[in-house]
């Protein structure tokens, strides 16, 4: 069974401070990517995705692919209160788009 | 671009009756639509992938004849939950994709179904 795992937190962070989420994935044929976030009661919006092993920076947000250790991973720079909200992984398989998603890890950044 | 509409935001209906949702991509043509339910503090569960002028492909546990999916256009796709039942209450998202998954799903405002 295709598996995409998130610690579920949450992860605090002080305000100001680089906040660093994970996802690893069980599927070595997965291609593609995508980070979510996702406030309480609301639905998901889109933030990152990536498709290549690297970096891929957008604004504050970076993600980080290695799918030689099948993980991925989401930094988010100079965190604010705004930011605090639940992150969801979600990995799409070759050949399929029908994604997983991760549980979510809450974040919570401090003022 | 890319915006999915979802209607309605809100919904309370009465244990035994039904109740039908709405997602409709705005400005794109959606070939695929997803629907998910969230209970509290939990995560996405995919339950259908709609698929427009065909079937729906339901996941595992998930009863086709409970919860009605029609995709008659490439812009809108409903859910129908019937005879729905306290246990029905749940958040319940739609997204689409425009480009078979390959830039990420866009997701609809979700809607929140309350079985009194």
């Amino acid at each position: 069974q295709k598996e995409v795992e998130q610690n579920s937190g949450p992860l605090s962070v002080p305000e100001g401070a680089i906040a660093s989420l994970n996802c690893t994935y069980s599927d070595r044929g997965s291609q593609s990517f995508f980070w979510y976030r996702q406030y309480s009661g609301k639905s998901p919006e889109l933030i990152m995705s990536i498709y290549s092993n690297g970096d891929k920076e957008d604004g504050r947000f970076t993600a980080q692919l290695n799918k030689a250790s099948q993980y991925v991973s989401l930094l988010i720079r100079d965190s604010q209160p705004s930011d605090s909200a639940t992150y969801l992984c979600a990995v799409g398989g070759s050949g399929t788009y029908k994604y997983i998603f991760g549980t979510g890890t809450r974040l919570k950044v401090l003022a | 671009g890319a915006v999915v509409s979802q209607h309605p935001s809100r919904v309370i209906c009465k244990s035994g009756t039904s109740v039908k949702i709405e997602c409709r991509s705005l400005d794109f043509q959606a070939t695929t639509m997803f629907w998910y339910r969230q209970f509290p503090k939990q995560s996405l569960m995919l339950m259908a992938t709609s698929n427009e002028g065909s079937k729906a492909t339901y996941e595992q546990g998930v009863e086709k004849d409970k919860f009605l999916i029609n995709h008659a256009s490439l812009t809108l796709s409903t859910l129908t939950v019937t005879s729905a039942h306290p246990e029905d209450s749940s958040f319940y998202i739609c997204s689409a994709t425009r480009d078979r998954g390959n830039y990420g799903y866009t997701f609809g405002s979700g809607t929140r179904l309350t079985v009194v």
